[in-house]
């Protein structure tokens, strides 16, 4: 596609519940990275995958965080037993050059209640 | 690891008034530098970059960056702002053949008419 593109935009969940975020980069692009955006703060580094394996995943906060690419095009980010500490915006970005800067897309804005 | 600073974190200006904007970071090897711009409701964009070369970089809008090695510094400038540079500009770093960006806190511009 034309950009990056990520659904749902909006999504709002129980706490405890599984929630699955996906994002679609832009064709072509080998690198795709997921950050999170809490209000009032940049953008945090969550985990980067080159072609279909994680490259680094140092930054999920814990092992309710999980992400897949499997075809190495869409990827799937995973949280379990969501918390209301979770709530942010989850931001996918893709890069065709290693280390030249991203395109990002919308986001989705999780809450969590 | 890495680190970057944006110290203004909400600006407000008058129309035609000049603007800059702070960011410092702290790694002490070669960097790529960048400019992001996120307009209210819209998805991050990229505003400028600096890989190497002539340390002033001319971005799209009018806005210009220049990048202080020993200063470790890569402040934003626009000559004269307009309302529809409203925003929040979020200044970020990647060592050379890192992949991922470590993002500053972001500043809120307001540009009043």
């Amino acid at each position: 596609g034309a950009g990056v593109s990520q659904t749902p935009s909006n999504k709002v969940t129980e706490k405890g519940k599984y929630v699955e975020l996906r994002c679609d980069p832009i064709s072509g692009h080998t690198a795709l990275y997921w950050y999170r955006q809490s209000l009032g703060q940049g953008p945090e580094f969550l985990i980067y995958f080159q072609g279909t394996g994680a490259a680094d995943d140092s930054g999920l906060p814990n092992d309710r965080f999980f992400a897949v690419r499997p075809e190495g095009s869409v990827s799937t980010l995973k949280i379990q037993r969501t918390e209301r500490g979770d709530s942010a915006v989850y931001l996918c970005a893709s890069s065709g050059d290693r280390g030249y800067g991203y395109t990002f897309g919308s986001g989705t804005r999780l809450t969590v209640v | 690891a890495q680190s970057v600073s944006q110290h203004n974190h909400h600006v407000i200006l008058s129309e035609a008034a000049s603007l800059e904007l702070g960011c410092n970071y702290s790694y002490g090897g070669t960097v790529n530098l960048f400019w992001y711009v996120q307009y209210p409701g819209q998805h991050l964009q990229l505003l400028l970059k600096y890989f190497s070369g002539d340390p002033l970089v001319k971005g799209i809008k009018g806005f210009e960056a220049e990048f202080i090695k020993s200063k470790f510094s890569f402040n934003l400038r626009k000559p004269s702002v307009q309302w529809s540079d409203t925003a929040e500009y979020f200044c970020a770093v990647n060592p050379r053949l890192v992949d991922m960006l470590t993002f500053g806190g972001g500043t809120r511009l307001m540009v009043k008419p």
